[in-house]
């Protein structure tokens, strides 16, 4: 099956401690994204990735980091210095659109929620 | 940045009832996507509008394009329970996008 996965689906962590979250996909797709969703809340970008090797911050960046060493995968680790991390994480993957003009459809993974103790 | 509000917040629809939300941009957009995310879920593709005032349907679904192409809204007819759930759009900028704050249907059976 092709797809996005995500793990774990629920997690918990002591206040302090950094977390990796796992996001790999098998779609062969270059671009790949993350974003934070609170409850009741929009989809906000942390980071995104178009190719291997290089990434970029979205709006709120600030207390994560990101890594993309293989284009299958784009772990997050959410660090002691976010203020707020309890949320629920989405990945997403797209084909990667050359040019200025619009965007691919997004593909996203079964999301991970956070939970600061 | 881009600006991107959607209305309503909130949509409590009677079963077999019409409905509609709107997305609207403080800039022209290249293209606008929308998704829909089920409760518990993750944020779906749906479709994407590229050309001022085009309009395409799904089913039920209708999609609209505005002619500046700074706004779009989404209509559904004859409401489902199936219906249940976040309608995004997102405002497409290079490869990445701009989500709305979503739309949240709840149906009255």
């Amino acid at each position: 099956d092709g797809g996005i996965t995500q793990s774990p689906k629920y997690l918990f962590r002591k206040e302090g401690q950094n977390v990796t979250l796992s996001c790999e996909q098998n779609l062969n797709h270059d671009a790949m994204y993350w974003y934070r969703q609170d409850p009741g809340q929009g989809l906000r970008l942390i980071y995104y990735s178009q190719i291997v090797n290089d990434f970029q911050k979205g709006d709120i960046a600030e207390g994560y980091s990101v890594s993309r060493e293989k284009k299958e995968s784009f772990p997050l680790t959410v660090t002691s210095a976010q203020k707020n991390p309890t949320a629920f994480y989405l990945c997403a993957s797209s084909i990667r659109r050359s040019g200025t003009s619009g965007s691919n459809e997004q593909f996203f993974g079964p999301g991970t929620r956070l939970t600061v103790l | 940045g881009q600006q991107v509000m959607q209305i309503p917040q909130y949509q409590h629809v009677q079963e077999g009832e019409d409905f509609t939300t709107y997305c609207n941009s403080s800039t022209t957009l290249s293209n606008i996507q929308w998704y829909k995310q089920r409760p518990g879920g993750h944020p779906v593709f749906l479709i994407q509008l590229v050309k001022s005032g085009e309009v395409k349907k799904q089913k039920r679904l209708t999609f609209q394009f505005g002619e500046a192409k700074k706004n779009s809204s989404l209509h559904i007819t004859a409401t489902q329970t199936t219906d249940v759930g976040t309608y995004f759009c997102g405002l497409a900028a290079g490869n990445k996008l701009t989500f709305g704050g979503g739309t949240r249907v709840l149906v009255k059976p």
